[in-house]
C-alpha cells in the first residue's frame, strides 16, 4: 500500500523566515496531495492541496510543489508568523481513495 | 460554514467497558471516514463508508471495533471491550464523493482515555 514519509519531524524557525516540509510517497498512482495544519487538541484543517496534473500551487504565504517523477512534494511557508506554529501533516491519496498521512512536522515559529 | 459534527468530545472509560462515538458528516457528503490519531502521529484510517456501505475496513480491529452508517448519513463507531492501547483521538471526516481528489473535512475529534 501507500507509504508517506515526512521530514523533518520538528522544525524551529525565526519569525519572518521560511519553513519547508518535505514528503515522499511510494505509489505512483497517487493523484491528490493535501496538507493539513493541526493545532493542539484541534481538528486537522486543510491549508492547501495539489493534484497530480500541476507542479506547483500557491496561496498567499503558502506554496506546495510536486515532483511526480521523484514522488515527492513539499510545503513552503514564507514570512512565518507565530500563529503558523502547529503540527503539519502531508497526505497522499491513490485510486482506491485511501488517504495516507505522514507522521507530522511540529513547526515552531519563534517571535 | 458546514462542519462535521462529533460527540462526545471527551470520554474516559475503564478497560473492558464499551464506548461509542457518533458522527454527523457535512450534509450531502456521500463518503464518511473514521480515523484514529495517536498522540504524536498522523491519522490512520479505520473505516470508510460510501453511503451506507463499507468500502474499506482493512485497518479496523474487527474483534473489538465496529462501525455502522445505517441510513447513509450519520455514523457510529463502537469499541467493545476497550483496551488501554485504544486511548487516542478518533476523528470522523467526510468528503463529497468517492473520487481520488475530493477534499476531506475533519470533525473536531473524540478524545478517548482508557484507564
Amino acid at each position: 500500500g501507500e507509504n508517506v514519509e515526512q521530514h523533518p519531524s520538528t522544525l524551529s524557525v525565526q519569525e519572518g523566515d521560511s519553513a519547508v516540509i518535505k514528503c515522499t510517497y511510494s505509489d505512483s498512482a497517487s493523484n491528490y496531495f493535501p496538507w493539513y495544519k493541526q493545532e493542539l487538541g484541534k481538528r486537522p484543517q486543510l491549508i492547501i492541496d495539489i493534484r497530480s496534473n500541476v507542479g506547483e500551487k500557491k496561496d498567499q504565504r503558502i506554496a506546495v510543489t510536486l515532483n511526480k517523477t521523484a514522488k515527492h512534494f513539499s510545503l513552503h511557508i514564507t514570512e512565518t508568523q507565530p500563529e503558523d506554529s502547529a503540527v503539519y501533516f502531508c497526505a497522499a491519496r491513490y485510486n482506491n481513495n485511501d488517504m495516507r498521512f505522514g507522521a507530522g512536522t511540529r513547526l515552531t515559529v519563534k517571535p | 460554514e458546514a462542519e462535521v459534527a462529533q460527540s462526545p468530545r471527551y470520554k474516559i472509560t475503564e478497560k473492558s467497558q464499551a464506548v461509542a462515538f457518533w458522527c454527523d458528516p457535512i450534509s450531502g457528503h456521500a463518503t464518511l471516514y473514521w480515523y484514529r490519531q495517536i498522540l504524536g502521529q498522523g491519522p490512520e484510517l479505520l473505516v470508510q463508508f460510501q453511503d451506507e456501505s463499507v468500502v474499506d475496513d482493512s485497518q479496523l480491529p474487527k474483534d473489538r471495533f465496529s462501525a455502522e452508517r445505517l441510513k447513509g448519513v450519520d455514523s457510529t463507531l463502537k469499541i467493545q471491550p476497550a483496551e488501554l492501547g485504544d486511548s487516542a483521538m478518533y476523528l470522523c471526516a467526510s468528503s463529497l464523493r468517492r473520487t481520488g481528489r475530493d477534499t476531506i473535512y475533519f470533525g473536531e475529534g473524540s478524545w478517548l482515555t482508557v484507564v
